[in-house]
């Protein structure tokens, strides 16, 4: 089965600089997807990035950007010049490339605390 | 596009009464629909897997007739907590595959619902 950890329950940013999420996996297949979602207050999931397995290239969605690791199994989440929205539970998921319902894995989530 | 609605947004229920809560797509068809329960700074933990007009898949350690899910349309999946007590307070969420994308990666969620039993 597959698993998703990551290993930092809380962190910390000051408004308008670089944070950097850590999430690694453990799979033993070879084509799956990557996730990172934020869950704000509301607590309605908010899909903020994606990474598909055979893209080498690293996925950027304006401030937000991932950095892929394949063979080390790490999928980092990078926010730059953060601000005070982004302040939220974040959590990384997977999901396998090949049936099992298309359902997600998720890792534990990191708390974001974003400081003016 | 691509929302999903769940109705109620917060229930609050007596022990022993039965509750149902409702997820629907409501711009697109989804075939499987997904639902999590999560606690208080915790994770999304999945619950089951509804499929339109099959049985749904529960996980290891879910109750089956407890947790009751029915996925009777495209659009429409419930989930009945039967004879709730106070540990089943909890926070739902579902979520939805869009039907007519095969391979799409992502799947839609709704806003949750926050359960107390009293």
């Amino acid at each position: 089965a597959q698993t998703v950890t990551q290993s930092q329950p809380e962190m910390s940013v000051q408004e308008a600089e670089t944070v950097t999420l850590s999430c690694t996996y453990d799979t033993s297949e070879s084509d799956y997807y990557l996730f990172w979602y934020k869950q704000p207050p509301s607590r309605q999931m908010i899909l903020v990035i994606r990474q598909e397995a055979y893209k080498q290239q690293n996925a950027t969605e304006n401030r937000f950007s991932v950095n892929f690791q394949k063979a080390a199994k790490s999928f980092s989440l990078k926010i730059s010049d953060s601000q005070l929205g982004d302040a939220a539970m974040y959590f990384c998921a997977y999901r396998s490339a090949f049936g099992s319902g298309s359902r997600l894995t998720f890792g534990e989530g990191t708390q974001l605390t974003v400081n003016p | 596009g691509a929302v999903v609605s769940q109705h109620p947004s917060w229930v609050i229920c007596k022990s022993g009464t039965s509750v149902k809560i409702e997820c629907r797509s409501l711009d697109f068809q989804a075939t499987t629909m997904f639902w999590y329960r999560q606690f208080p700074k915790q994770s999304l933990m999945l619950m089951a897997t509804s499929n339109e007009g099959s049985k749904a898949t529960y996980e290891q350690g879910v109750e089956k007739d407890k947790f009751l899910i029915n996925h009777a349309s495209l659009t429409l999946s419930t989930l009945t907590v039967t004879s709730a007590h106070p540990e089943d307070s909890s926070f739902y969420i579902c979520s939805a595959r869009d039907t007519w994308l095969a391979r799409t990666y992502e799947q839609y969620f709704g806003p949750g619902t926050r359960l107390t039993v009293t």
